[in-house]
């Protein structure tokens, strides 16, 4: 696609269950990342992919939360045990390479319930 | 370490008013700077960016900005508003090189604009 695809763009979830949210990157961009954005916060860095590994995952606030990105493109973020702290907006976004510009995707707004 | 202050977490401006959305940033590395525009329900969108040379940078929708070293500032700013410019913006700074400063973006809390018809 064109753009950063996030999906879905919209989940909600009981307290305490697993979720996955998905980000389809920029074709073509190795570097991909993933931010939080709390209510009236700015996104905050969570976990930044080179290719398939974790170059930097400094920003996952706890265990509960890990991110894969097995092939190097589509990138998944896991979250365990939801609790309703975890309820924000999850931005992804990619770019060519770690020093050039990023786009984002629309986000996931996820909401525990 | 990065930081980024943004004064006024809402604005109200008349239309065809001049807007100017304030960004104090902190860095220990020589700085890329960022403004970003967030449309309800939607992600960012660049609106701009400083890296060298020219330290007034315009943008998109004829937005512009001028990076201040002295001050530590990058204040956005726009002659004339339009309805469509209502949205939350976003400061953002980057550290230039290299390390986790140069690829992790580092926003201020926003201020939302708002512009009265």
């Amino acid at each position: 696609g064109a753009g950063v695809s996030q999906t879905p763009s919209n989940k909600v979830t009981e307290k305490g269950k697993y979720v996955e949210l998905r980000c389809d990157p920029i074709s073509g961009h190795t570097a991909l990342y993933w931010y939080r954005q709390s209510l009236g916060q700015g996104p905050e860095f969570l976990i930044y992919f080179q290719g398939t590994g974790a170059a930097d995952d400094s920003g996952l606030p706890n265990d509960r939360f890990f991110a894969v990105r097995p092939e190097g493109s589509v990138s998944t973020l896991k979250i365990q045990r939801t609790e309703r702290g975890d309820s924000a907006v999850y931005l992804c976004a990619s770019s060519f390479g770690p020093n050039t510009e990023a786009f984002f995707g629309q986000g996931t707004r996820l909401t525990v319930v | 370490a990065q930081s980024v202050t943004q004064l006024g977490s809402h604005v109200s401006v008349s239309e065809g008013a001049l807007v100017l959305l304030r960004c104090n940033y902190s860095s220990s590395v020589p700085p890329y700077l960022f403004w970003y525009v967030q449309y309800p329900n939607q992600g960012l969108q660049l609106l701009l960016k400083y890296t060298t040379g020219a330290t007034l940078v315009k943008g998109i929708n004829g937005f512009e900005a001028e990076f201040k070293k002295s001050e530590t500032s990058f204040h956005l700013t726009k002659p004339s508003a339009h309805m469509s410019d209502a949205a939350e913006y976003f400061c953002a700074v980057r550290g230039a090189g290299s390390g986790a400063g140069s690829y992790q973006l580092t926003f201020g809390k926003g201020t939302k604009l708002s512009v009265i018809p």
